[in-house]
């Protein structure tokens, strides 16, 4: 079954350009993923889905600072002109026909 | 608007059952699978399980196969998630989430249902 592994923090100044990593385990590489924002005391909220090819589409209201990108296992979330409010962690999701799983997820500090 | 709204926060005693909900708005019930995600006090969200409410298969994550039962009214349009028998470990946030309207990913979430077990 597909694992996901994500750094356990991160921290970037405001205004400033953030990239999130997910890695795919081995055998996985060419899976879609999913990535969710959970901001504190709040529920996850979606934000895209994003592809092996780099292809991405994204939750309704999600700001365009938000974008995804991938190479080979990785995939990632690079989050334009940070705000105050993308102060939260992040997590990716994957799925197989038998198992879901979600990363380990990122704490992201806005300086 | 889709709309999953869930039941409030309980607290219960460590053997006690518990029954919570989540009620979905603004779609086909029985078209989307819902599922259940816990998260215990500062942990990240892992999956429990899903049940397709059309036909109410349920799939359930190793993790809490036997531990748990989610299922579904579709006359209702409301999933459940329950215990027979609660522990204290059982202490969490649990949120539903739907299928996307594109790809079988999370695309709609709960707001959250808090479960405090203690005696």
């Amino acid at each position: 079954q597909p694992v996901l592994t994500q750094s356990s923090s991160a921290s970037a100044s405001l205004g400033s350009s953030v990239k999130l990593t997910c890695t795919l385990s081995s055998g996985h590489s060419s899976y879609i993923i999913a990535w969710h924002q959970q901001q504190p005391g709040k529920a996850p909220r979606y934000l895209m889905k994003l592809e092996g090819s780099g292809s991405y589409n994204k939750g309704s209201g999600v700001p365009d600072r938000f974008s995804g990108s991938s190479s080979g296992a990785d995939r990632y979330l690079t989050i334009s002109n940070l705000q105050s409010e993308d102060e939260a962690d992040y997590y990716c999701e994957t799925w197989d026909s038998n198992t879901r799983v979600f990363g380990g997820g990122t704490k992201l500090t806005v300086l | 608007e889709v709309q999953l709204v869930q039941s409030g926060a309980e607290v219960k005693k460590p053997g006690e059952s518990l029954k919570i909900s989540c009620k979905g708005s603004a779609y086909s019930f029985t078209s989307y699978w819902i599922g259940w995600v816990r998260q215990m006090p500062g942990k990240g969200l892992e999956w429990m399980g899903i049940i397709y409410p059309g036909d109410s298969d349920a799939r359930y994550s190793p993790s809490f196969q036997g531990q748990v039962t989610i299922s579904a009214d579709k006359s209702i349009s409301t999933a459940y998630l329950q215990w027979s028998s609660l522990k204290a470990s059982d202490t969490a946030m649990y949120y539903c989430a739907r299928k996307d309207d594109y790809g079988d990913h999370t695309g709609y979430w709960g707001q959250g249902t808090l479960v405090t077990v203690s005696s």
